[in-house]
């Protein structure tokens, strides 16, 4: 099992660019995460989809769109990116809404510059 | 907001020794988790301890729960050098229909070999 794949693994981009992160979980699990994780702050969520078809805020919403392409699969967009968001990005997934385990990708290391 | 706080921020011991980090939060939970953090990894879940419970084992884990101080900690026996990680702690909260999982800023623990 891959588990959650997340791509790429390394970006850089200039201000002002637009990207999409792309993520594919191949547990059946209902629910994806996406975090962000910056030095000694820990993870801070910046959207979930609780199961397919529904989205929302976290804590960090701002900046960022997400998609709930389908059970699988759950990108997150940068359309105008700013250096305020270089950070590791990880998607996660669980069977249940922050459920007992979530199981996380290997982060996408994101510089804008 | 950070739910849970780690404590101490940075540890190092020596290979053999018990390796003790702590976990502070501030409102009720339903569930305490740990998870761990390899340079340049995703988190992989480590155990789960429920409101309900006071002590949980895992091989070499051992994990308490003190609802009363609002605390967790998680202790590692016989420390190896492969142990050497960020430790995270996330605070599970159910309120109604809402369910909430907040991750701290984790305990950087290395054992030297």
């Amino acid at each position: 099992n891959a588990g959650v794949t997340q791509t790429p693994k390394f970006q850089v981009l200039k201000t002002g660019q637009s990207m999409t992160l792309q993520c594919a979980q191949d547990m059946n699990h209902n629910s994806m995460y996406w975090y962000r994780q910056d030095p000694g702050m820990g993870l801070r969520l910046i959207y979930y989809s609780a199961s397919e078809g529904t989205t929302d805020k976290g804590e960090v919403p701002n900046g960022y769109n997400v998609s709930r392409l389908n059970k699988r699969e759950f990108s997150l967009r940068l359309e105008s990116a700013a250096p305020s968001q270089t950070s590791v990005y990880f998607c996660a997934s669980s069977l249940v809404l922050f459920g007992n385990t979530i199981y996380f990708g290997e982060g996408s290391w994101l510089t804008v510059v | 907001s950070q739910q849970g706080e780690e404590d101490p921020q940075a540890l190092s011991i020596q290979e053999g020794e018990n390796a003790t980090m702590n976990c502070s939060y501030k409102t009720s939970i339903n569930n305490l988790q740990w998870y761990r953090q390899n340079s340049g990894r995703g988190l992989v879940h480590l155990i789960l301890i429920r409101s309900n419970e006071r002590e949980k084992h895992s091989g070499r884990l051992r994990v308490t729960l003190d609802t009363s101080k609002k605390s967790s900690s998680l202790l590692i026996t016989a420390s190896r050098a492969a142990d050497t990680a960020s430790y995270f702690c996330a605070t599970g909260e159910v309120s109604g229909s809402a369910r909430q999982l907040t991750f701290g800023s984790g305990t950087q623990l290395t054992v030297l070999p």
